[in-house]
């Protein structure tokens, strides 16, 4: 089966660090893009970053900078380094399997919140 | 990147149907064929209903189906049912690599 499970979020304070995961099942995360979509609390949906198969990453403008996904095809777990963050920063955080045309596959969601 | 333009919300009765419609601009929803739309219940994750404008992925019913004029995508459920209640979000391809959502519109049924 093909499934998407992230972990990592918490409580960070304004400007700290973490490392969200987002363990896939069932195909091989470096075989296809894989992004991160977040939603703030009572809020819509935003893209966050991609990854291509081929390696090339791309942010949303509200992220870039800060913000670093990444891969292991050892562990076939996709990464989100998030750094220096904000407030609105805060949301739960979805892994999501797709390229430009959709995202197919969705995760269940890991919540970061950021405050002091 | 602003955001695409859905209405807050849309209802109907069981059996009828809601059309909800997705704004954006020639350089996304207008210039690609590459709008999908997302299904969420409360607390769950999304879900795929449509994408690149009116394809089905497996497992989705027929009830729902997507179309575009322009600048404009739309979703249409038919025949409403009690379990189609939920937040609706489209998505666009923005040609730089990035991807945008729109406002979303929640469906209720009534």
């Amino acid at each position: 089966e093909v499934q998407l499970v992230e972990s990592g979020g918490g409580l960070v304070q304004p400007g700290g660090s973490l490392r969200l995961s987002c363990a896939a099942s069932g195909f091989t995360v470096s075989g296809y893009s894989m992004n991160w979509v977040r939603q703030a609390p009572g809020k819509g949906l935003e893209w966050v970053s991609v990854i291509y198969s081929g390696g090339t990453t791309y942010y949303a403008d509200a992220v870039k900078g800060r913000f670093t996904i990444s891969r292991d095809s050892s562990k076939n777990t996709l990464y989100l380094q998030v750094n220096s963050l904000r407030a609105e920063d805060t949301a739960v955080y979805y892994c999501a399997r797709g390229g430009y045309n959709a995202f197919h596959i969705w995760g269940q969601g890991t919540m970061l919140t950021v405050s002091s | 990147q602003s955001a695409l333009t859905q209405p807050p919300s849309a209802s109907g009765s069981p059996g009828q149907s809601v059309t909800i419609s997705c704004t954006g601009t020639s350089n996304d929803v207008g210039g690609y064929n590459y709008v999908s739309w997302y299904q969420q219940h409360p607390g769950k994750a999304p879900k795929l209903m449509i994408f690149e404008v009116s394809k089905r992925p497996s497992g989705v019913p027929d009830r729902f189906s997507g179309s575009k004029s322009g600048n404009t995508a739309s979703l249409t459920v038919s025949g409403l049912q009690a379990e189609d209640e939920a937040d609706y979000y489209c998505s666009s391809y923005t040609g730089s690599n990035n991807s945008v959502f729109g406002t979303g519109t929640k469906v209720t049924v009534l």
